[in-house]
């Protein structure tokens, strides 16, 4: 167990509809990133928070966006969604930058079906 | 372009010979090198880093990497393989000029077999 908790663990919705996703980082934990596994296209980066403040944009949609709050935990909205979006989507957190000295812990992951 | 790749979707083992999957990078600046292990239903899981220094780097569960920078190459390696090493293994990168942002590779299954 990373300490890295998501929910929900599943989700199925329609397309055209609005999910969030939720994500709460490893106590002490100050980044938490977000990324989506597809079977097409592997483990993408979509986007990372450091302490409340955005830090890095990957190929993240602009009917996606995210948020972190300040007790740290995050939330990855996704809108009119598409078949396409079906998805594993992981946070993982590092108690500082992973990209420079901390290593990131996943968490279980949200597995998204859109129908 | 910055990315990774790992050329094997598979990678099929005999327990107790030893395995390497491969992994090539592309980035500017030093690399920052990564692997992860994903097992089923779960969340990957940190094996080992290169950042700087000795160009043999060893991690969890017995498991090393060699950074070769002239084939930018960054394989894993385990000496002994074990039918519990079955899993999904990722290699990543981090961006040369934001350091927030990774790329993963597609991914290579090894298979342990008995």
């Amino acid at each position: 167990d990373s300490g890295v908790t998501q929910t929900p663990k599943h989700l199925i919705t329609a397309t055209g509809q609005r999910v969030t996703l939720r994500c709460s980082p490893r106590s002490g934990d100050l980044s938490v990133y977000w990324y989506q596994q597809s079977l097409d296209q592997g483990l993408q980066f979509l986007i990372q928070y450091y302490n409340g403040e955005e830090r890095a944009k990957g190929n993240i949609l602009e009917r996606f966006s995210a948020q972190q709050f300040p007790d740290l935990h995050s939330e990855l909205n996704l809108s009119s969604l598409e078949l396409g979006d079906s998805a594993l989507y992981f946070c993982a957190s590092s108690l500082g930058l992973a990209g420079e000295q901390d290593e990131q812990f996943f968490g279980p992951g949200t597995r998204l079906t859109v129908l | 372009a910055q990315s990774v790749a790992q050329p094997e979707d598979q990678v099929n083992v005999a327990e107790g010979n030893p395995l390497t999957v491969k992994c090539t990078y592309s980035v500017s600046g030093n690399p920052y090198l990564f692997w992860y292990v994903q097992y089923p239903n779960r969340g990957l899981q940190f094996l080992l880093k290169y950042i700087t220094g000795d160009n043999l780097v060893k991690g969890s569960y017995g498991f090393e990497a060699e950074f070769n920078k002239s084939q930018t190459s960054f394989h894993l390696k385990k000496p002994s393989a074990l039918v519990s090493d079955s899993a999904l293994y990722f290699c990543a990168v981090r961006d040369g000029y934001n350091f927030n942002k990774f790329y993963f590779g597609s991914g290579t299954k090894l298979n342990v077999k008995p």
